[in-house]
């Protein structure tokens, strides 16, 4: 089941620069996104979604922007902070019922 | 800020043996989730809960497992005889339905 794509395995980046994290989805019923952050023995924990009627949602540093055409969304994180590294998964529902999960992009940020 | 909670945290158990993950979803949610992640694997969903009965099943989720809510509180997820693939984390999700899924901490399952 790859509905939800994430090509990157890793992303390594400078404490102060953006980091952009970025995500694939074949199924055109997706009508809602979200992006969680992951630390280890942990849950994910929200951070910022999207509805498929807009193309863009910010909060404070972060970022989403989607790309219906091209089935494409990206997070964006900027200044990054050291403590924002973890694994960052995309997610995917359609109809507001189950979460499809990418394969998560774990996020180095380098002080 | 309210929480979704799981226990346990670690569970061991031999194969073939019956578990019961707990789970206490914030309280004004109405909808629940079972997820599980099997080591480096990606989160999949499992079921999802809604008016005291199931309102979606993924393929994983076969007659060896079942869930239900025994209270108003308390939602759980129960696998009969449990197998080797069984083992994974298994994560507890809840939602009030206009917003986003709230994730447990997770129970790690290790089946022996």
């Amino acid at each position: 089941d790859q509905q939800v794509k994430q090509n990157s395995p890793s992303l390594s980046v400078q404490e102060g620069r953006i980091s952009i994290l970025n995500c694939d989805y074949t199924n055109s019923m997706f009508d809602y996104f979200l992006w969680y952050k992951k630390y280890p023995a942990e849950g994910p924990t929200f951070l910022i979604s999207i509805s498929s009627i807009k193309d863009k949602n910010e909060d404070g540093r972060f970022t989403v922007f989607l790309n219906k055409s091209a089935k494409h969304l990206s997070l964006h994180i900027v200044p990054s902070q050291p403590g924002d590294s973890a694994v960052y998964f995309c997610a995917a529902s359609a109809g507001g019922n189950k979460l499809v999960f990418g394969a998560g992009t774990i996020l180095r940020v380098k002080s | 800020e309210p929480e979704v909670t799981q226990t346990p945290s670690h569970q061991v158990t031999q194969m073939g043996q019956e578990v019961i993950l707990r789970c206490v979803p914030i309280s004004n949610h109405l909808y629940f989730y079972w997820y599980r992640q099997i080591l480096g694997q990606k989160v999949e969903f499992l079921v999802s809960f809604y008016n005291n009965e199931i309102s979606e099943k993924s393929e994983i989720f076969d007659d060896q497992f079942s869930v239900e809510r025994p209270d108003g509180s308390n939602f759980t997820l129960k696998i009969r005889s449990t197998k080797l693939e069984d083992s994974a984390m298994y994560f507890c999700a809840s939602t009030s339905g206009v917003d986003e899924q709230f994730f447990g901490p997770g129970t790690r399952l290790t089946v022996l």
